[in-house]
């Protein structure tokens, strides 16, 4: 069976401040797929990236950036220099190569920028 | 523009009618989803169809239906045997149904059982 832990529930920080989102995962597949989704108060998912098993490189855009360790099983999510646009819930996501793309969702976690 | 559209945004219903909730997409995808949202938690799969005229359930699909006669259309209805309906609706879809492919979203429907 497929997990996906977001222990962080809430983050709440200043404007400018660099945040780190977690994300931990199980699964038994040697080939997955990871993802990272917004969810702004309007209510619509915005997909960020998404991140195969075998590429262990970590990816930067912007002021975005993702680190993925298979040895821990982590795949987090770091927003440097934070803006207020960026309050959101974030939701780190799970599927199979061949399952249907069926996403598995942690439970996401809800970020607060303040000014 | 090529997106996801759910009607309607905001659906009240009485509790013991079936109600129906519409997703449309017009990004020619093979594969479309349903999601259910409840506060504070992540979504859960209620329906997933890979193709027209199929379709299987996900985690969660006692009491609801659906059905994919076309491949831009997959309608959700929730019917008077789910125990607890009151949530947030999410559709998406996706290019095909291989886990290799991003799934886009619709803006979701809330649905409210008075």
């Amino acid at each position: 069976a497929q997990k996906v832990t977001q222990a962080q529930t809430e983050i709440s920080v200043v404007e400018k401040e660099d945040v780190t989102l977690d994300c931990v995962y199980e699964t038994r597949d040697t080939t997955y797929y990871l993802f990272w989704y917004k969810q702004p108060p309007s209510g619509e998912l915005v997909f960020l990236i998404r991140r195969n098993s075998f590429d262990e490189q970590n990816e930067i855009s912007g002021r975005y950036s993702w680190n993925f360790q298979k040895s821990t099983s982590s795949f987090n999510f770091t927003i440097t220099a934070s803006q207020v646009v960026d309050s959101a819930v974030y939701f780190c996501a799970l599927s199979r190569n061949n399952a249907g793309n069926m996403l598995t969702f942690g439970g996401g976690t809800r970020l607060m920028v303040k000014p | 523009d090529g997106g996801i559209t759910q009607s309607p945004k905001y659906l009240f219903r009485k509790e013991g009618q079936n109600v129906t909730l519409s997703c449309e997409q017009n990004l020619n995808h093979d594969a479309m989803y349903w999601y259910r949202q409840d506060p504070g938690q992540g979504l859960r799969l209620i329906y997933y169809s890979q193709i027209v005229n199929d379709f299987q359930k996900g985690d969660i699909a006692e009491g609801y239906s659906v059905s994919r006669e076309k491949k831009e259309s997959f309608p959700l209805t929730v019917t008077s045997a789910q125990k607890n309906p009151t949530a947030f609706y999410l559709c998406a879809s996706s290019r095909t149904g291989t886990g290799n492919n991003e799934q886009f979203f619709g803006p979701g429907t809330r649905l409210t059982v008075l």
